[in-house]
């Protein structure tokens, strides 16, 4: 079974300040990581994926993320945050060669104050 | 190319109605899943269709249901409504291995 716990149900950070989001993850083999973000009354959107291969990974709108299998975590950044991102962001890890079927985190808010 | 439809968006019914929710894929997508997201227990995997054939199915009773069409379209059925339902139900396409896309969601409302 997997599982993924995100730190912090809720983020604040001021506009231009640096973004870290916190996941780690349990999976019984190699996963599949994913970063989404969800906006107010819309589904959720893709902003980064892990597979294989590099373990940094970039996605949309700035973000990027590193996969570190030695602490089981797949943590969100940005270097400089814009009111734009605050929305909901969501970790979720899938077993790769199984069902591919994703388990979420419950969810980071962040909060950007201008 | 036209991202995952989900009709209607929002929905109101009394408890112990029914309710069926549609979802239509993006084309070339032969993968359906369905989640139920609420507060208080975030996203949560409810059953996933592939080729009119239930492929996996999450930790959910009986009353609800869902099925695919040949044409990958899909609809999800909750029968005798609870309070407890009240939720966002979002419905994601995929293809083979690729991540999911998720539509926007139908906000149903049990009252």
């Amino acid at each position: 079974a997997q599982s993924v716990t995100q730190l912090g149900s809720h983020v604040s950070v001021s506009e231009g300040a640096l973004v870290l989001l916190r996941c780690n993850y349990s999976s019984s083999v190699p996963p599949y990581l994913f970063w989404y973000v969800q906006y107010p009354n819309q589904g959720l959107q893709l902003l980064l994926k892990y597979t294989t291969g590099a373990t940094l990974v970039k996605g949309i709108n700035g973000f990027e993320a590193e996969f570190k299998k030695s602490e089981t975590s797949f943590h969100l950044t940005k270097p400089s945050a814009h009111m734009s991102d605050a929305a909901e962001y969501f970790c979720a890890v899938a077993d790769a060669g199984g069902s591919y079927i994703p388990t979420f985190g419950r969810g980071t808010s962040l909060i950007v104050h201008p | 190319k036209a991202g995952v439809t989900q009709t209607p968006r929002y929905l109101i019914k009394t408890r112990g109605q029914q309710v069926t929710l549609s979802c239509s894929p993006i084309s070339g997508h032969r993968s359906v899943s369905w989640y139920q997201q609420t507060p208080g227990q975030g996203l949560q995997f409810l059953f996933e269709y592939f080729s009119e054939t239930q492929r996996n199915k999450g930790n959910f009773p009986g009353r609800f249901s869902g099925r695919q069409f040949s044409n990958s379209r899909s609809e999800m059925n909750v029968s005798t409504l609870e309070l407890g339902d009240s939720a966002l139900y979002l419905c994601a396409s995929s293809f083979g291995t690729s991540p999911l896309h998720f539509g926007n969601g139908t906000r149903l409302t049990v009252t």
